[in-house]
């Protein structure tokens, strides 16, 4: 199948400070890509949506300026999550689709573990 | 999206048939029912799809009735290795807005 790839796998980042996670599909082209998080013994939790070339729509109560994504090519989206804070610790997973395909799959990336101390 | 209702958790022990049942009762004529199954601190991976009856694939199988309100994955003889999270997505994946969103899951253990 499709491979999205996700890196870093784990971060850790102090207080404060800004970390950049990226996903790239790598044989496909991604005309949308979906971020989500996951706290331990939990579902996924959608956090945005991403079509290529536009921005982000996101979810309720998830805050756009300190999760900053950007999906500016057909393989690449990022998430920046900005002057992250303990509470930011969570497992974050990308997903990416093209939709201008019959096939209807969503491909996962592997996951980035952040950590916030 | 049609929202989706699974028991939270089954356990069953190793070569034996795991049967999971979602309920998808306010599906939409266009949507798709997708499972998809979650190793801890790794990424859904996808296990099969189907629109209606019976979809099989190498890994597993899906038992969709005639009123489509329910969907059932059925994993023959599962290993160790099978235990996971295993989730039902219900929509339609072709349309452009459409957002995958996942339920709680069901969390599958298997036992030697």
């Amino acid at each position: 199948g499709a491979v999205v790839s996700q890196h870093p796998s784990r971060v850790i980042c102090k207080s404060g400070t800004s970390v950049k996670i990226e996903c790239r599909s790598l044989d496909f082209q991604a005309t949308t890509m979906f971020w989500y998080r996951q706290f331990p013994k939990q579902s996924l939790m959608l956090m945005a949506t991403s079509n290529e070339g536009s921005k982000a729509t996101y979810e309720q109560g998830v805050e756009k300026d300190k999760f900053l994504i950007n999906h500016a090519s057909l393989t690449l989206s990022t998430l920046t999550v900005t002057s992250a804070h303990p509470e930011d610790s969570s497992f974050y997973i990308c997903s990416a689709r093209d939709l201008r395909q019959m096939n209807t799959e969503a491909f996962f990336g592997q996951g980035t573990r952040l950590t916030v101390v | 999206l049609a929202k989706t209702t699974q028991p939270i958790s089954m356990d069953s022990y190793e070569g034996q048939e795991v049967n999971i049942t979602c309920s998808h009762n306010n599906i939409a004529t266009n949507d798709y029912i997708t499972w998809y199954q979650q190793f801890p601190s790794q990424g859904p991976r996808f296990i099969i799809q189907g629109y209606k009856t019976k979809v099989t694939n190498e890994v597993a199988s899906l038992f969709i009735p005639a009123d489509r309100k329910s969907s059932t994955l059925s994993l023959p003889r599962v290993s160790l290795s099978d235990t996971a999270v295993y989730y039902c997505l219900v929509g339609d994946w072709k349309a452009a807005g459409n957002k995958l969103t996942f339920g709680g899951g069901t969390r599958v253990l298997v036992k030697p």
